[in-house]
């Protein structure tokens, strides 16, 4: 089955860049989405199909895809974007839904 | 505006079964394919099982299948997830997701609460 690794956690310090990884064989022939998760919350999607922001979603969140890893990146870190962050993407070849492990993101 | 309001969690022994529905409104459900996604508690989130919009295809995750079942009414926007033969592994927080196509290639855009399944003797 197809496996999406992030790393455990990720720091930042406020007004800095946060740079988020998920990492997958030939993740870039994927679809790849990120969601956003507080405590005691439900997620809440940030990018869609690897760099697409809903609305509602600032434009400090932006995302990118090749290779064998996708990006998660979050400009201009504020208090409030601390929170766990999840990528999806769907495998073809089971046909199933596929969640990375998550990153906390701490801002110090 | 989307809402989802998942019901039916609880606390079920090893063993038993427990119907979990999700309630949708704001939005024509028979147009989209639904999800269940767990999350146990401490740990992320794992996907449990897809309906297409006309309940005509269903995808479960390995961990579920044979023991649990989508299924939707269109007539009543609720889509609801049988779980039978439950062990302590199942108990986590259930989300109802909607997908953002009728398909199964696409992601979430919006979440439910999510209802509480404990399974513990």
């Amino acid at each position: 089955s197809y496996v999406l690794t992030q790393p455990p956690s990720v720091s930042v310090a406020p007004g800095k860049t946060a740079s988020i990884t998920c990492g997958g064989n030939n993740i870039g022939s994927k679809s790849v989405h990120w969601y956003q998760q507080k405590p005691g919350q439900a997620p809440v999607l940030v990018i869609y199909y690897d760099s697409d922001r809903p609305s509602g979603i600032p434009e400090r969140f932006s995302g990118s895809n090749s290779g064998n890893t996708a990006t998660l990146t979050i400009s201009r870190v504020e208090a409030g974007d601390e929170a766990d962050y999840y990528c999806q993407v769907w495998d073809s070849s089971s046909d199933h839904q596929v969640f990375g492990g998550g990153t906390k993101l701490t801002v110090l | 505006q989307v809402q989802l309001v998942e019901s039916g969690g609880g606390v079920v022994q090893p063993g038993g079964s427990l119907r979990l529905s999700c309630a949708a409104s704001g939005f024509t459900f028979s147009n989209y394919g639904m999800h269940w996604v767990r999350q146990a508690p401490g740990k992320g989130l794992e996907w449990v099982a897809f309906i297409q919009y006309d309940g005509n295809n269903k995808y479960y995750a390995d961990s579920v299948k044979g023991r649990f079942t989508i299924s939707r009414d269109n007539s009543k926007n609720t889509l609801y997830l049988q779980m039978n033969s439950l062990r302590a592994e199942d108990t986590a927080v259930y989300y109802c997701a909607k997908g953002a196509t009728m398909t199964t290639v696409t992601c979430f855009d919006y979440w439910g609460q999510g209802t509480l399944v404990t399974v513990s003797s």
